[in-house]
């Protein structure tokens, strides 16, 4: 199976100021198809996960544009220009470029933010 | 609006069977994949199974393989999982996500319902 690894696993940010989480998957993430599979969830408290950025740096309908993703291969970013109170919340990266044999889609162990 | 609403959790003893069911609705069911994705009390996520628009292409994870399976109902909107021989480890909130696409692999998750809890215990 592919391996993601995030770090770090908690963050603690003042409101405005920027956040960064960094993924790194044991295989790379880009496909033959042209296309790099590697996606970011937000999960705020108490609520189900949220799409934010799809295929490295796509942000998902509704998603303010303080949030970026870039990376290639195997190594992957997320990054929040400025940190407001609504960002709280568990942030995992997931990879969907794997086919059978093995996990099809793996999580990241998630990056729990919180403001200072 | 997209709607996934999950149903059928609940306390089930280890080695026993529970159905669980998520009702569609805000969009063309019959389109797109879904999934099945849980989450051990905190804890991450796992995704456990996949079916494509058509039912004709079905995956699952390891660890569920040979015990859980996969169904959905087309003129229902509903997609079902049944879940089979439990296991403690089973414990979880179970979610309901709709695929991106119409197949199940190589695909994401862009809507998620809020989960139904399954707890494995004697």
């Amino acid at each position: 199976d592919i391996v993601m690894t995030q770090t770090p696993l908690s963050l603690s940010v003042t409101p405005g100021q920027p956040a960064s989480i960094s993924c790194k998957s044991s295989q790379s993430l880009l496909h033959s198809d042209g296309k790099t599979y590697l996606y970011w969830y937000l999960q705020k408290p108490g609520q189900s996960p949220q799409l934010l950025i799809y295929e490295v740096s796509n942000r998902f309908s509704g998603v303010p544009d303080r949030f970026s993703g870039s990376g290639s291969g195997t190594d992957f970013t997320l990054k929040i220009s400025r940190v407001e109170a609504e960002d709280v919340g568990v942030y995992y990266c997931m990879q969907s470029i794997q086919l059978p044999p093995g996990s099809l889609y793996t999580f990241g162990q998630g990056t729990k933010l919180e403001i200072k | 609006e997209v709607q996934l609403v999950e149903s059928g959790g609940g306390l089930v003893q280890p080695g026993r069977s529970l159905r669980l069911s998520c009702a569609a609705s805000g969009f063309t069911f019959d389109d797109y994949a879904m999934h099945w994705v849980r989450q051990a009390p905190g804890k991450g996520l796992e995704w456990v199974s996949g079916i494509s628009w058509n039912s004709g292409s079905i995956g699952y994870a390891d660890s569920v393989k040979g015990r859980f399976t996969i169904s959905r109902d087309n003129a229902k909107n509903s997609l079902y999982l049944q879940m089979n021989s439990l296991r403690a480890e089973d414990t979880a909130l179970y979610y309901c996500a709709k695929g991106y696409d119409y197949v199940w692999g190589r695909n994401y998750f862009d809507y998620w319902g809020q989960g139904t809890l399954v707890t494995v215990s004697s």
